[in-house]
């Protein structure tokens, strides 16, 4: 099993639509939770933390699920410029050393 | 204020030949890190530099892989042999601290290492 899980997609969705992406990470001792974009050639940029009491960023909001070892990170109202690849990353320990997902790509169409 | 950067943005090189990509870190960040992402697969971690020592190098995959980052500044990453799965994009990335907590990681525009 992997260690950081993502649906590859693509999601191909239009304007205006909301979008949920998943992600499940093995490690339960996993401590801190990031979801990153990436254009594409282009280099990882951090979206946001990921918070155990969820976070909220305008259009963006992420949540954390340490039962069920699963981080989700929702996109309201889409937009053109929202498509990108989404990654996942989980850092374990004291080494604070990140664990990325494959990403999940995302296309929004008019 | 300037980003990581990364030279070159493009390396191909045929097996058997030495490459050495080179990262500047954001003016100073004391964390520097290395990562790769081979062709469909994820960016996997490589190597961290704490100033100029190595913190962690628990990512480099083989002896033909070296790192260095003296002075603290800039830091290289050499790859001698080249081999044919050493083909990927190399990423490095930098963040402020040496604390215990995380901080943002800013990634150069990476290396795009084709070996043939």
């Amino acid at each position: 099993r992997k260690e950081v899980e993502q649906d590859p997609g693509p999601f191909n969705v239009p304007e205006g639509a909301t979008v949920a992406f998943n992600c499940t990470y093995s490690n339960s001792a996993s401590q801190s939770f990031f979801w990153y974009r990436q254009d594409c050639r282009k280099e990882p940029k951090l979206l946001m933390s990921v918070y155990s009491s969820g976070n909220e960023d305008g259009r963006f909001t992420a949540q954390l699920n340490r039962a069920s070892q699963y981080i989700s990170l929702l996109i309201r109202d889409s937009k053109l410029s929202d498509s990108a690849t989404y990654l996942c990353v989980v850092e374990t320990g004291g080494s604070y050393i990140p664990t990325f997902g494959r990403g999940t790509s995302l296309i929004v169409h008019p | 204020e300037a980003g990581v950067t990364q030279f070159p943005s493009h390396s191909v090189i045929e097996k058997g030949q030495t490459v050495t990509l080179r990262c500047d870190p954001i003016s100073g960040h004391d964390n520097l890190y290395w990562y790769r992402r081979v062709m469909g697969k994820e960016i996997k971690f490589l190597l961290h530099f704490v100033k100029e020592s190595k913190q962690d190098e628990s990512g480099m995959p083989n002896n033909r892989f070296l790192a260095e980052r003296t002075g603290g500044t800039y830091s290289t990453l050499k790859v001698q042999p080249a081999e044919l799965e050493d083909s990927g994009v190399y990423f490095c990335a930098s963040s402020p601290r040496t604390s215990e907590s995380t901080d943002t990681q800013y990634f150069g525009p990476g290396t795009r290492l084709t070996v043939l």
